[in-house]
């Protein structure tokens, strides 16, 4: 198995613009977490789903942010619009289920300037 | 306070060294996990445990419930374990709530 796979691997962008962020999970695996991370707040949960439905989104700063699993093999993580202080790397993970450990993504790393 | 707090933050060692980090936590939890991130900034999930110990090859994890401490070890420290380790504590089955890593040198 390829493992989860994030695209892009880097976006710049300018503030205002909307911005896209993908991720495939690994086939077979039934939740789909999504993370932020910054120099400043270390690695934090956004969002996570079970069999495509979120369950938490607890973590999602803002109405500028929401995320989709419109089926078992793909998710989006959407920022409009975009901000400076949204620039950090976005990790996607994968897990059979909720007793398993976590396989990430390469991570995207976004540039809001 | 944070809820996860890894120590020591920075970490330098020689080859051939036993390395021990630490995470003590103060929230109940279901499962802590240790990760580690390459120099590259990939992610792997080392392991994941609710009670007792796990070993994988020369990495070991113990883990305290009633101390909510956990510890990560390595044995004969190789240049190549160079990366952060960072611990992190399920509060229900999969909401992770992460330490802010600590960042380890291994010179050869």
């Amino acid at each position: 198995d390829a493992g989860v796979i994030q695209s892009p691997r880097h976006e710049v962008t300018e503030m205002g613009q909307e911005v896209t962020l993908r991720c495939k999970p690994i086939s077979g695996h039934n939740s789909l977490f999504w993370y932020r991370q910054t120099m400043m707040r270390g690695l934090e949960l956004l969002i996570y789903f079970n069999n495509n439905v979120p369950i938490d989104d607890s973590g999602m700063p803002e109405d500028r942010f929401s995320a989709k699993m419109p089926n078992a093999s793909f998710s989006t993580l959407k920022i409009q619009p975009s901000e400076p202080r949204d620039s950090a790397v976005y990790f996607c993970a994968s897990s059979p289920g909720p007793e398993n450990i976590q396989y990430f993504g390469a991570g995207t790393r976004l540039s809001v300037l | 306070k944070n809820e996860v707090e890894q120590s020591p933050q920075n970490l330098t060692a020689q080859e051939g060294e036993f390395i021990t980090i630490n995470c003590s936590y103060s929230v109940g939890i279901s499962a802590l996990h240790w990760l580690q991130q390459h120099p590259g900034g990939g992610i792997v999930s080392l392991f994941m445990l609710s009670s007792g110990k796990k070993k994988h090859g020369r990495l070991i994890a113990t883990i305290n419930i009633q101390e909510k401490h956990s510890s990560l070890h390595i044995t004969a420290s190789h240049p190549r374990d160079s990366a952060v380790y960072i611990c992190a504590v399920g509060q229900g089955a999969q909401k992770l709530v992460f330490g802010q890593g600590t960042r380890l040198t291994i010179n050869p």
